[in-house]
């Protein structure tokens, strides 16, 4: 079964950091870019950031530019991100998500759709 | 960065109902949109990809349509399980970038 399993998600102080992982299982993760979507809460989806297969090509959203960095280990099947400078509008919950596409690069991972969502982790920034 | 709009931003419709759904990009994305539904507290879960493309294990009542900016989502007889909220998403270039969202109410 695909599945993606979100942890690293908690209360944190304006201005902090923390780190959000995702384990990946059931499908080839060295083949596959990855993402990080995020909802605030009673908002829309937001994408945040993604990472190619073989993450050598890292994208960002203008909002989190020069404060995240999206990592992978494909050692362990594992999608990143470190959150730095952390700030109120950040509070969300933050899903890992799979890009559809085993070939491509840039968005073009991305032309099957995001087909696989882990289930979330919240992340609230509060003083 | 492309902008995605939706319309309307809520519909309620009845059991057995056709619904439609827009979603207008800001730029030519050829037919690179995909359609998610989301209902409370789960991750969105994808229905459509490049535009008119079913996802595997979506019932055949959700079809898009559309290309270049203007694209649909069509329910052909609404079922209990798809009152929840759809989003557009564009997959031409980075940032990708969702509509606001479209929530579809029980009437």
């Amino acid at each position: 079964e695909v599945q993606l399993l979100e942890s690293g998600g908690g209360l944190v102080q304006p201005g902090g950091s923390l780190r959000l992982s995702c384990a990946a299982s059931g499908f080839t993760f060295t083949n596959y870019a990855m993402s990080w979507v995020r909802q605030a809460p009673g908002k829309g989806l937001e994408w945040v950031s993604g990472i190619s297969d073989s993450g050598g090509s890292t994208y960002y959203a203008d909002s989190v530019k020069g404060r995240f960095t999206i990592s992978r280990d494909t050692s362990k099947n594992t999608l990143f991100v470190q959150m730095n400078s952390l700030r109120a509008e950040d509070t969300a919950v933050y899903y890992c998500a799979k890009g559809g596409r085993d070939y491509g690069s840039g968005p073009t991972y991305y032309y099957y759709g995001i087909d696989v969502w882990g289930q979330g982790t919240t992340v609230t920034v509060s003083s | 960065d492309i902008q995605m709009t939706q319309s309307p931003s809520s519909v309620s419709a009845s059991v057995g109902d056709r619904v439609t759904i827009t979603c207008r990009a800001s730029q030519d994305i050829s037919s690179w949109l995909a359609w998610y539904q989301q209902t409370p507290g789960k991750a969105p879960k994808l229905l459509i990809y490049a535009a008119s493309r079913l996802q595997s294990g979506v019932p055949s009542r959700f079809s898009g349509s559309g290309s270049g900016t203007d694209f649909t989502l069509t329910i052909s007889s609404l079922q209990p399980e798809d009152f929840a909220t759809y989003y557009c998403q564009q997959a031409n270039s980075f940032p990708l970038t969702f509509g606001q969202g479209t929530k579809v109410e029980i009437k």
